[in-house]
């Protein structure tokens, strides 16, 4: 399967909004609505932000959102706080498979 | 609350077999979902290794699946990971995952770092 596109950076000020996409194919991104993102901090796992393109898992706040058009996926964080400065992956269930994003560094500067 | 914890080896020699263990409290993994594992190599990004069911039903990322064997033990709540033949490019942090729908994960373990070195 074939990684997504992200960009490797991205930044804004506190207070701010940044979105962030998340490039596939028909065969993963476009195919399905099975997209989810991720935030990790430094030495940290992972952590679930999205799932299904644009639902939150329970104490994600509301800054986080989520939506596709076609073969992209974006993650949008709005009011950027100081915590928000981490990694940030997307991933989308690919027909038997998963395919993940190459992360994109967000810098609260 | 579901917890996971990986276990094993911290260095493996090249050639040789890399074998963890995920433990799984608060869940039982004969209660559905997939279950399945994930490596960031040090400074890189994640990538996707495989899942499996408690039937042992499998999925497997099909650049590793020649190398890579998963398997499930319902009676310790655990399910494991093999990886043969391991070179450098196999050093990483590895995660194991539960999925939430469609073998994406929600629930991952804290990482365990295997270095593959003589």
């Amino acid at each position: 399967q074939s990684a997504l596109t992200q960009p490797p950076s991205a930044s804004g000020s506190p207070g701010q909004s940044v979105t962030i996409s998340c490039t596939g194919t028909s065969s993963d991104v476009g195919g399905y609505n099975y997209v989810s993102w991720y935030q990790q901090h430094p030495g940290k796992a992972p952590t679930l932000m999205i799932y299904e393109v644009a639902k939150r898992p329970s104490g994600v706040p509301d800054r986080f959102s989520g939506s596709k058009s076609g073969n992209t996926a974006s993650l949008t964080v709005s009011g950027l706080q100081t915590e928000d400065d981490a990694d940030y992956y997307c991933s989308s269930y690919a027909g038997g498979s998963v395919a993940f994003g190459g992360g994109t560094k967000l810098t609260v500067l | 609350q579901v917890q996971l914890q990986e276990s094993g080896p911290g260095l493996v020699k090249p050639s040789e077999t890399l074998s963890l263990t995920c433990t799984v409290s608060g869940y039982s993994i004969s209660s559905g979902h997939y279950w399945g594992w994930i490596r960031q190599p040090p400074g890189k990004g994640l990538q996707w290794i495989g899942n499996i069911y408690h039937s042992g039903s499998t999925f497997y990322n099909p650049s590793l699946k020649s190398r890579v064997t998963l398997s499930v033990d319902t009676s310790k709540n655990q399910f494991s990971l093999t990886v043969r033949s391991v070179t450098a490019a196999d050093t990483a942090v590895y995660y194991c995952v539960r999925d939430h729908q469609q073998l994406l994960p929600d629930y991952w373990g804290q990482g365990t770092l295997v270095t593959v070195s003589s």
